[in-house]
């Protein structure tokens, strides 16, 4: 356990569903990175966060994704009008103060199925 | 976009030979942070790379950053079946960025 924790650990919808996607970071770092796995592959950045501030979004996030982190704390990623192409395992990451180490932290993921 | 490449994407071996992954950029790399990913579960942080030539050993394992800073290796030596895993490397721009893994080395062992 990295002290990262991710909800729902499963989640299947059908296509045209939304669906919400919940990560609790370790609670002193203020970094949090969003990362989509799919089989075979290497986690595929998504987005990240300072705070509560979204820094950087991959240009490969289409507009039916968007992730906020309100008070800089627990993030949440929401994709609407699933399609089956968004199958895949989102990750979350915690990180420390820059300067602080640079280490990620994983969170065990939250595994979607659009049927 | 920057894109960091590893190769073998598979390497399967007799438990107590060694195991090297190679990870490859065409553009410089900034720091180059290292994961192993178990079957099933998430990546794990083993370690980060900084320097050009840097080398770090963490028991049986050992890490290389190359002198102009576009690639890097992890050696395992004598490996286990608990070595077993994808390793990934990750390209980390900043301390305060994005970071681009590549795609992993999937290593398996025969007993």
């Amino acid at each position: 356990d990295t002290g990262v924790s991710q909800d729902p650990r499963h989640k299947i919808t059908k296509r045209g569903q939304n669906v919400t996607f919940r990560c609790d970071p370790i609670s002193e770092h203020n970094r949090l990175y969003w990362y989509r796995q799919t089989l075979g592959q290497g986690p595929e950045f998504l987005t990240y966060f300072q705070n509560e501030a979204q820094l950087e979004k991959s240009r490969l996030l289409s507009d039916r994704f968007s992730a906020e982190r309100p008070k800089g704390s627990f993030s949440t990623l929401e994709i609407q009008r699933t399609e089956q192409g968004d199958s895949a395992m989102y990750l979350c990451a915690s990180r420390g103060t820059s300067g602080r180490g640079d280490e990620q932290y994983f969170g065990p993921g939250t595994r979607l199925t659009v049927t | 976009g920057q894109q960091v490449m590893q190769i073998p994407q598979y390497q399967h071996v007799q438990e107590g030979e060694d195991f090297t992954t190679y990870c490859n950029s065409s553009t410089t790399l900034s720091n180059i942070q290292w994961y192993k990913q178990r079957p099933g579960g998430h990546p794990v942080f083993l370690i980060q790379l900084v320097k050009s030539g840097e080398v770090k050993k963490q028991k049986r394992l050992t890490f290389q950053f190359g002198e102009a800073k576009k690639n890097s290796s992890l050696h395992i030596t004598a490996t286990q079946t608990t070595d077993v895993g994808t390793y990934f490397c990750a390209d980390s721009y900043s301390s305060a960025s994005k970071i681009i893994f590549g795609s992993g080395t999937r290593l398996s062992i025969r007993p």
